[in-house]
């Protein structure tokens, strides 16, 4: 299958680690991307190309792969880490991004 | 600042159209690829098309080919999409979203706040 999946909701104490997986058949042959989205708030890249982080993104945010699971990880959450969280990537195959259903990460 | 600023959403009846546009300040608008991307409560973020750095090339979903067309002018700073046939489940906050780099490849590093589109008789 070319779809990627999320769990619906990951539930995390402040000052604990999130962990946010995204599944599918292509995830090892493409660059996975991560984005969170506030209520009423645009999307942010949280982490692009498996592992990389944009500036502005704290070190607490990482990433990671392997065969058909990416990873985000979330280390020391805090409050404001509450939000949407889409793995997202490219499939040249059929040139088109393709995103997971999204992971609605709460913060207890 | 750098930003993008989306405008051209409302509310229209099914089979009608819509045309939103979406324009760059503070950046080098004709060299990055854009893109268009939806929000629905129910389904989350579908990515709807794409464009490269000098138009040549573009891209669509398939739930959206042939209904929607995306362009840019780049004498302008801005990105369009003309949307036809609209259908309720085309009701979604509109965003578009800027490439890295000239081509349709990469990942979104910067977004703009959205549009609403509703399509409702």
């Amino acid at each position: 299958s070319n779809e990627l999946t999320q769990p619906p909701s990951v539930s995390v104490a402040p000052g604990q680690t999130a962990t946010i997986t995204c599944g599918g058949d292509i995830i090892g042959t493409y660059s996975v991307h991560w984005y969170y989205q506030r209520p009423g708030q645009a999307p942010v890249l949280a982490v692009f190309d498996d592992s990389d982080r944009p500036s502005g993104i704290p070190e607490r945010f990482s990433g990671s792969k392997s065969a058909n699971m990416a990873t985000l990880t979330i280390n020391r959450v805090e409050a404001g880490d509450e939000a949407d969280y889409f793995c997202q990537l490219w499939d040249s195959g059929r040139d088109v991004y393709v995103f997971g259903p999204g992971t609605k990460v709460i913060v207890l | 600042e750098v930003q993008l600023w989306e405008s051209g959403g409302g509310l229209v009846k099914p089979g009608g159209s819509l045309r939103l546009s979406c324009e760059a300040s503070g950046l080098t608008f004709p060299i990055y690829a854009m893109n268009w991307v939806r929000l629905t409560p129910g389904k989350g973020l579908e990515w709807v098309s794409g464009i490269t750095a000098r138009g040549t090339s573009t891209y669509y979903a398939d739930s959206v080919k042939g209904r929607f067309i995306i362009s840019r002018d780049n004498s302008k700073n801005t990105v369009f999409l003309q949307m036809n046939s609209l259908r309720a489940e085309d009701t979604a906050r509109y965003y578009c979203a800027k490439e890295p780099g000239g081509v349709v490849i990469y990942h979104f590093d910067l977004w703009g706040q959205g549009t609403q589109v509703t399509v409702a008789s």
